[in-house]
């Protein structure tokens, strides 16, 4: 078990749809990330929020929109995706965000029909 | 530009064999270097954390070495196990400008055999 949370596992969508992706935590960090992950690939970064403010973003298309309401959840609104973001998301948090190991969720698998 | 290596792609050994999984990076000026493992269809698992002060780190069977100066991190397996097969990624944290960001490798593929 993992002591982050990531909810849906899995998601079909179609191009037209519009779906989120949710992540929490309850270990008090300060630093959440999304990741995109594809088959056989090392994961990459997406967004990073540090303290609830935006820090890095990866030059990611705006049909990706994150938020992060408050220091526990995560959330990537999902709009117009296209067949090559199908992927695994991965969201990851850390107490701070510099020269602190990361803690990852599962991951939500998502299809992009 | 950070780009990091691991060597060998793929692994297959033995159950019991102790064996040492390579990765390389090429901009030194890293904050420390973690190393993971993932299970297919999983996220990832920190193993073990090195600061860049540090040569090398320990826990359990595992063993994780660093050489900052010439970019290079050794991860070391003892008597390796059937359930010690999975993906290993190593990731070196760059300072990214807000915030620090990592930089993941391209993985070993290790399969231990019973």
């Amino acid at each position: 078990d993992t002591e982050v949370t990531q909810t849906p596992k899995h998601l079909v969508m179609g191009m037209t749809n519009k779906k989120s992706l949710k992540c929490e935590q309850h270990m008090g960090h300060r630093a959440m990330y999304w990741y995109k992950q594809k088959a056989k690939k090392p994961p990459e970064l997406m967004f990073v929020y540090s303290y609830e403010k935006l820090s890095i973003n990866e030059s990611v298309p705006s049909r990706f929109s994150p938020e992060c309401p408050n220091s526990s959840l995560l959330n990537l609104h999902l709009h117009a995706l296209q067949p090559e973001d199908s992927a695994l998301y991965l969201c990851a948090s850390s107490q701070g965000a510099v020269n602190q190991p990361q803690h990852f969720g599962d991951g939500t698998r998502l299809s992009i029909l | 530009k950070q780009e990091v290596t691991q060597i060998p792609a793929a692994l297959s050994v033995p159950e019991g064999e102790n064996l040492v999984l390579n990765c390389s990076f090429t901009d030194s000026a890293i904050y420390n270097l973690q190393w993971f493992r993932q299970d297919p269809g999983k996220g990832l698992t920190s193993l073990l954390l090195i600061q860049s002060s540090q040569r090398e780190q320990t826990s359990g069977r595992l063993n994780a070495s660093l050489d900052k100066s010439s970019g290079r991190s050794t991860l070391y397996i003892a008597a390796s196990q059937p359930g010690d097969s999975a993906t290993y990624l190593c990731a070196v944290e760059n300072y990214g400008g807000a915030t620090n960001k990592l930089i993941f490798g391209t993985g070993t593929l290790l399969a231990v055999q019973p």
